[in-house]
């Protein structure tokens, strides 16, 4: 079965990076995007990029670019989101999710499989 | 700002029909997929593409679509459909990047 599992929680200063990783099984890791969404607690999903496994193309949200950098590694079936310069407001839980873009000019798009969430907690 | 807009809030009474709208540009061009997330998990497909389900996702839960609105039906809304929903979509710059909705929080009386 398909599963996406995160690393665990983090706990950085103001100023700091971090990284968390999406480990893809039941799959063939090249064969999708992993899209990268966060949620600040009590607030919606906010789409951060995504990036694909095979190429390693990445394309970002224009509020993320210049902070975020998205890669993998094949031989791992694993995927990484780094965050760089971080503030109190990248307090959030951090998901990754597999992609479905299909159709003639790609007009289904969809998150068929999610990470269970990784909670990124920046404080002093 | 979303370039995707939901209401931000929507109740239901039991066993009734609820639906659930999403407004953006890019929606006459892409398809909406609808997410439902419940407090402290992960969000969970419901409809993706014209109007297609997960295994798994009740028949009670359909999606349309007309112009720049897409929307999510529930018809005989039950107490366990009680949750945030999320539509998500490309946006409408052309660079195949994603959005979401601002989220419903729906309630089931």
């Amino acid at each position: 079965q398909v599963q996406l599992v995160q690393s665990g929680a983090e706990v950085k200063k103001p100023g700091a990076s971090v990284k968390v990783s999406c480990k893809a099984s039941g799959y063939t890791f090249t064969s999708y995007d992993i899209n990268w969404v966060r949620q600040a607690t009590g607030q919606g999903l906010e789409w951060m990029g995504w990036m694909n496994p095979n190429s390693g193309n990445t394309g970002y949200a224009q509020k993320f670019q210049g902070r975020v950098t998205m890669t993998r590694n094949t031989s791992i079936s694993t995927a990484y989101m780094e965050l760089s310069s971080l503030r109190s407001e990248d307090t959030a839980v951090y998901y990754c999710a597999r992609v479905v873009s299909s159709g003639y000019y790609y007009e289904n798009y969809y998150f068929d499989y999610w990470g269970q969430g990784t909670l990124v907690t920046v404080s002093s | 700002s979303s370039e995707l807009t939901q209401d931000p809030a929507v109740s239901v009474a039991l066993g009734q029909t609820v639906r659930i709208t999403c407004q953006g540009d890019s929606l006459r061009s892409y398809y909406a997929s609808w997410y439902q997330q419940k407090p402290g998990q992960a969000p969970v497909l419901v409809i993706y593409g014209k109007n297609n389900r997960p295994s798994g996702i009740p028949d009670r839960f359909s999606g349309s679509s007309s112009g720049n609105t897409a929307s999510l039906t529930i018809t005989g809304a039950q107490a366990e459909d009680e949750a945030d929903y999320y539509c998500n979509s490309r946006d409408s710059s052309g660079n195949h990047l994603g959005v979401f909705g601002g989220g419903t929080k729906l309630t089931v009386l």
